[in-house]
């Protein structure tokens, strides 16, 4: 079966920083893109980040592009997404969603969802 | 605002049909495949539909996707009380800064 899950959210000040995770099982981790998506309190889904099974290409959305950094360890089987310089518009619960696939474009189809972490960004 | 756009909400009657649509334009759906995720109350999203109107194993049949042009539509027949949730339609938007496009989600309410 296959399990995401989430960790390391958080109450955080504007400005500040945050890590994270999401530990992975059930599924051979390296043949698949994965991606984090994310959802302000009432509000709907936001697409924030992707990268592929190997590590080599990743996508941000405009809105997190060079605040947000995706990685994932392999050999760990977990996925990261270390966020700085966060801003009160970054407040929401974080999914972890795995693709289909392998590439870039496969993780537009969301299999697999994580239980998601609560990012809570405020003074 | 979101690149695709739905209705925020719709309702209908146990047993009834009822459709929810999902607008775009020609660089999301007008040449990409559209998916459909449901979200029940405080639960994270599920797969619902995907390349148009393929369904995953486990989906009741009474799900079904279909896509025209730069729109795609999620019918729901037989409606039944545990359809109540948030419906949202997905899709790779080809722009300059090629992405993952979500519509803005339809929170559907069975009466």
């Amino acid at each position: 079966e296959v399990q995401l899950l989430e960790s390391g959210g958080g109450l955080v000040q504007p400005g500040g920083s945050l890590r994270l995770s999401c530990a992975a099982s059930g599924f051979t981790f390296s043949s698949y893109a994965m991606s984090w998506v994310r959802q302000a309190p009432g509000k709907g889904l936001e697409w924030v980040s992707a990268i592929s099974g190997s590590g080599g290409s990743t996508y941000y959305a405009d809105s997190v592009k060079g605040r947000f950094t995706i990685s994932r360890d392999n050999a760990k089987n977990s996925l990261y997404l270390q966020m700085n310089s966060l801003r009160a518009e970054d407040t929401a619960v974080y999914y972890c969603a795995k693709a289909p696939g392998l590439r870039i474009r496969d993780i537009v189809v969301v299999v697999a969802w994580g239980q998601g972490t609560l990012v809570t960004v405020s003074s | 605002q979101s690149v695709l756009t739905q209705p925020p909400s719709a309702s209908g009657t146990p047993g009834q049909r009822v459709t929810i649509s999902c607008s775009g334009s020609s660089s999301n759906i007008g040449s990409n495949t559209v998916n459909w995720y449901q979200q029940l109350p405080g639960t994270a999203p599920k797969l619902l539909i995907y390349s148009n109107n393929q369904r995953p194993s486990g989906v009741p049949d009474r799900f079904s996707g279909s896509k025209s042009g730069t729109s795609a539509s999620l019918a729901i027949s037989g409606l039944q009380s545990e359809d109540e949730a948030d419906y949202y339609c997905a899709a790779w938007d080809d722009s300059l800064n090629a992405d993952v496009v979500f519509g803005g989600g339809t929170k559907l309410t069975v009466l």
